[in-house]
């Protein structure tokens, strides 16, 4: 079955550049999509169609496409920031492709 | 404003079936498609199926296949998940999430869109003897 790849986890401090990666082999023909969950707490879509944002998330979020990798951009991390990030996609196979999620990845604010 | 709310936690035996409701409320409920995703304790996040609002038509994940069913009720603005043959496995936090829809699926680069724009809060199903 299809897989999306993400590192479970990273660090980074307040103020630097938190870089999450996102992998598969069916991304450069599938957007890719964001969501951060907070402990406790629903999961809310940060990236949309790999690099487009929703209204009331800030600009501190990008996100960036190169092949088979995707990669969330958090710039100026903030202690607010630290959460668990998915990516999600779709598995390419048929005109109705299914959904994937990848495992997660733990950000954590030193 | 845009909300879904969930119905409350449940508990069942292993073999038995849950249905879980939610209620959209804030938008044009056939506009829009609605996905069901679960997360087990301490797991990720895990695609269920997806329901079409506006015409019923549903996709289930591989793995689910036979098991679950999605339905919705337009008159009421609510979809339903129903799981059967429980296991422990089965023990889980269920989310809701809408589904924007664009004409066929694909937007106008060729790409197929899915995705969760708004979630609601969760459903608890435990699954114990």
């Amino acid at each position: 079955s299809y897989e999306l790849r993400q590192p479970p986890s990273v660090s980074v401090s307040p103020g630097q550049t938190a870089r999450i990666a996102c992998s598969g082999d069916a991304l450069p023909k599938q957007y890719v999509y964001w969501y951060q969950q907070k402990p406790g707490q629903a999961p809310v879509l940060v990236i949309y169609k790999d690099r487009e944002r929703p209204s009331g998330i800030p600009e501190r979020f990008s996100g960036s496409s190169s092949g088979t990798t995707v990669t969330l951009t958090i710039t100026g991390v903030e202690a607010e920031d630290e959460a668990d990030y998915y990516c999600q996609s779709t598995d390419g196979s048929g005109t109705y492709p299914g959904v994937v999620f990848g495992g997660g990845t733990k950000l954590t604010v030193l | 404003q845009v909300h879904l709310v969930q119905s409350g936690a449940e508990v069942r035996k292993p073999g038995a079936s849950v249905q879980v409701s939610c209620k959209a409320s804030g938008y044009s409920f056939t506009s829009y498609g609605m996905h069901w995703v679960r997360q087990a304790p301490g797991k990720g996040l895990e695609w269920m199926g997806w329901i079409n609002s506006a015409n019923g038509n549903t996709r289930y994940a591989q793995r689910f296949q036979g098991r679950v069913t999605i339905t919705r009720d337009t008159s009421a603005s609510t979809v339903y998940l129903e799981v059967s043959s429980l296991t422990s496995e089965d023990t889980a936090v269920y989310y809701c999430a809408r589904r924007p829809i664009t004409r066929n699926y694909y937007d106008s680069n060729g790409f197929y869109v899915a995705y969760m724009d708004i979630w609601g809060r969760g459903t608890t199903v435990t699954v114990s003897s």
